[in-house]
């Protein structure tokens, strides 16, 4: 079946940097999704991508919606300690509900 | 709006127990759904529902009934439980025409011994 691919698996990184981590498919997608999984607690959505090539911001984070329609990227600036968690990509292949995959994750530690 | 709510937390089973995972809903969402959530596999689709009266499979329904009477409500029913089924269970929420931006209950952790 169709499988989402994320890299890093995990990263470590010192309070202030900024984050990259991304999201591949083998099969093409309509719909990206990126969500956010705080300990504990169910994961709650980030940002929502339609378009090929769509750039879109909330606060700090910046998704893109990869041109070739396989892939996604999350960035993530001046990264603070509420920043860590769980990072989840999620893809659709068509706005059908029960066609949501969701990716492995990217675990995300910030140091103080 | 309290969002999606699940009951309860926490649960340990011995293997052939029953029993329900309780969701509810209170933004009138059509579309609602079952997650489990098992170490470094993200999160995979067990039923979902796309209205009162109506459901249909995920990706890994054998072993979990569901059913739909009302807008609110949506409980999973383990019928016997096995050590498989040890896992944190989502239940998620949404609208109609952006069906795949979720809302997520804050999930039950399972155990069955």
């Amino acid at each position: 079946g169709q499988q989402l691919n994320q890299s890093p698996q995990s990263m470590f990184i010192q309070e202030g940097e900024d984050v990259s981590m991304n999201c591949t498919s083998s099969s093409i997608f309509n719909t990206w999704l990126w969500y956010k999984q705080d300990p504990g607690e169910g994961p709650v959505l980030l940002i929502a991508l339609y378009k090929a090539g769509e750039l879109t911001s909330n606060g700090r984070l910046t998704a893109q919606f990869g041109i070739t329609r396989k892939d996604s990227f999350l960035n993530i600036s001046a990264s603070i300690p509420s920043d860590v968690g769980i990072y989840f990509c999620a893809g659709a292949p068509k706005t059908s509900y029960d066609k949501v995959i969701f990716g492995p994750g990217t675990s995300l530690s910030v140091i103080p | 709006n309290a969002g999606v709510t699940q009951t309860p937390k926490f649960q340990v089973l011995k293997t052939g127990q029953s029993m329900t995972l309780q969701c509810a809903q209170d933004m009138n969402h059509e579309y609602m759904s079952w997650y489990r959530q098992d170490p470094g596999m993200g999160l995979r689709l067990i039923h979902y529902s796309v209205g009162a009266g109506i459901t249909d499979q995920g990706e890994v329904p054998n072993g979990y009934n569901v059913s739909r009477s009302t807008t609110e409500d949506f409980p999973l029913r383990l019928l016997s439980a096995a050590p498989s089924q040890t896992s944190v269970y989502f239940c998620a929420s949404s609208y109609t025409g952006t069906s795949n931006e979720q809302f997520f209950g804050p999930g039950t952790r399972l155990t069955v011994l």
